[in-house]
């Protein structure tokens, strides 16, 4: 079963643009972590988060954590053309709900940057 | 470093037909995962391995599905027969022991299979 649901599904900006993309989650978590996806280069890992932190950053990316709320935003600043990708949020248990290393996907959010 | 390889590509079959499914992790990482990702969908954990030893296979169809890591390195995933909802991205992925579970997981490329 998806933990995540993405918002928005798609998303369409022009390049130089910021993108922020939601992720809402359901049960307690150790740390969450974003992917993307495109046809290039596959699923790669982009940031992890975990839950005592709020937010962090990495290069044109910021991601924020409110585990009150159970959500994630990432934020894309300065977009480009090769930031076009499929973006997942995956959330990793907390030890109260299994623990591990176990991986859920949310359903992704399919973002398209045009020149 | 070498990536993590999985073979073939892409693989076409017909209904109640089997296939197979390899993967080969990345160097001295513990732990391979399979999963199943369905068009439109974020992939879903079929099976973890630590080593060779299954730690969680619950969302594994275990009437069709079946997968080993003889060794603790290589694995394949089997499903015998294939049905249409079979069709999907089969991933497959390793992270290191060590740093669980803030490990970021490392994927392959992919097996395309579609069940004609």
């Amino acid at each position: 079963s998806q933990q995540g649901e993405e918002d928005p599904q798609a998303l369409s900006i022009q390049e130089g643009e910021n993108a922020t993309m939601n992720c809402s989650y359901k049960t307690s978590i150790n740390n969450l972590q974003w992917y993307r996806q495109n046809s290039g280069r596959g699923l790669v890992h982009l940031i992890l988060i975990r839950s005592n932190e709020r937010e962090k950053h990495s290069g044109r990316l910021r991601v924020t954590l409110d585990t009150s709320k159970k959500s994630s935003s990432l934020l894309i600043t300065a977009s480009r053309a090769a930031d076009t990708a499929s973006y997942f949020c995956a959330t990793v248990p907390s030890i109260l709900t299994g623990g591990g290393n176990k991986l859920t996907f949310g359903t992704g959010t399919q973002l398209k940057v045009e020149l | 470093e070498a990536g993590v390889a999985q073979s073939p590509r892409y693989k076409i079959i017909e209904k109640r037909q089997s296939v197979a499914f390899w993967c080969n992790p990345i160097s001295g990482h513990a732990t391979l995962y399979w999963y199943q990702q369905i068009l439109g969908q974020g992939p879903k954990l079929l099976i973890q391995f630590q080593n060779n030893g299954v730690v969680d296979d619950s969302q594994l169809p275990k009437d069709r599905f079946s997968a080993e890591r003889l060794k603790g390195v290589d694995s394949t995933l089997k499903i015998q027969p294939a049905k249409l909802e079979d069709s999907a991205v089969y991933l497959c992925a390793s992270s290191p022991r060590r740093g669980m579970p803030y490990n970021e997981q490392f994927f392959g490329p992919g097996t395309r299979l579609t069940v004609l």
